[in-house]
């Protein structure tokens, strides 16, 4: 069974610096890897799905790198800002099933 | 973008009672959707996938009996918690897919259920 592990659980670091998000998987057969954000009692805002053929995706100032053969993946946030504040989620979709594996999330917290 | 609504939002409800929740893709067709539960400070579970036309396959756990999902339409599933308990407490989160294994899940808001 697919077990997704998120570390830290929780960050808080002043406004302006990068920041790596850490996510590890035990289970390397995988169709794609999702970055998400969830806000206080919200539903989930998808930040970047890299397939299973790919090593990273962009978008503005996140980048997410995947590493299938060691189980990992980063969600790199470069210059924080106080609106980054949230929850982020790592989910996996596996071989041979449609549903999500989600990790339990790193709460983040940008200090102004 | 694609989009997926929930409703109601949020719902209070007494011990013993049944509550449906639904699920719709606005702007496309979605041949599949999901149901996941998330109880406080926790990740996101699946509880059962869904499939226009044909029963859904629930996740280990999950009782199928109390947790009755209708997907009758390409933009409608329906998740209704028979014989609420207060342990049935949970944010209730639905998406959508719209083709193969591998595309893209859109998520609804979530709808918070409280049992008294």
């Amino acid at each position: 069974k697919q077990e997704v592990t998120q570390i830290p659980a929780a960050l808080s670091v002043p406004e302006g610096e990068n920041l790596v998000l850490n996510c590890s998987f035990t289970d390397s057969a995988i169709y794609n890897l999702q970055w998400f954000r969830q806000d206080p009692g919200k539903g989930l805002t998808s930040l970047l799905l890299i397939q299973s053929s790919q090593r990273e995706q962009t978008s503005g100032r996140l980048n997410a790198s995947l590493d299938k053969s060691s189980g990992r993946s980063t969600l790199y946030i470069a210059a924080s800002q106080p609106g980054d504040s949230a929850t982020y989620l790592c989910a996996l979709r596996g071989g041979g099933a449609d549903g999500l594996t989600f990790g339990k999330g790193t709460h983040l917290i940008i200090q102004p | 973008g694609a989009v997926v609504s929930q409703h109601p939002s949020w719902v209070i409800c007494k011990s013993g009672t049944s509550v449906k929740i639904e699920c719709r893709s606005l702007d496309f067709q979605a041949t599949t959707m999901f149901w996941y539960r998330q109880f406080p400070k926790q990740s996101l579970m699946l509880m059962a996938t869904s499939n226009e036309g044909s029963k859904a396959t629930y996740e280990q756990g999950v009782e199928k009996d109390k947790f009755l999902i209708n997907h009758a339409s390409l933009t409608l599933s329906t998740l209704t918690v028979t014989s609420a308990h207060p342990e049935d407490s949970s944010f209730y989160i639905c998406s959508a897919a719209a083709g193969r294994a591998g595309d893209t899940q859109y998520f609804g808001p979530g709808t918070r259920l409280t049992v008294l």
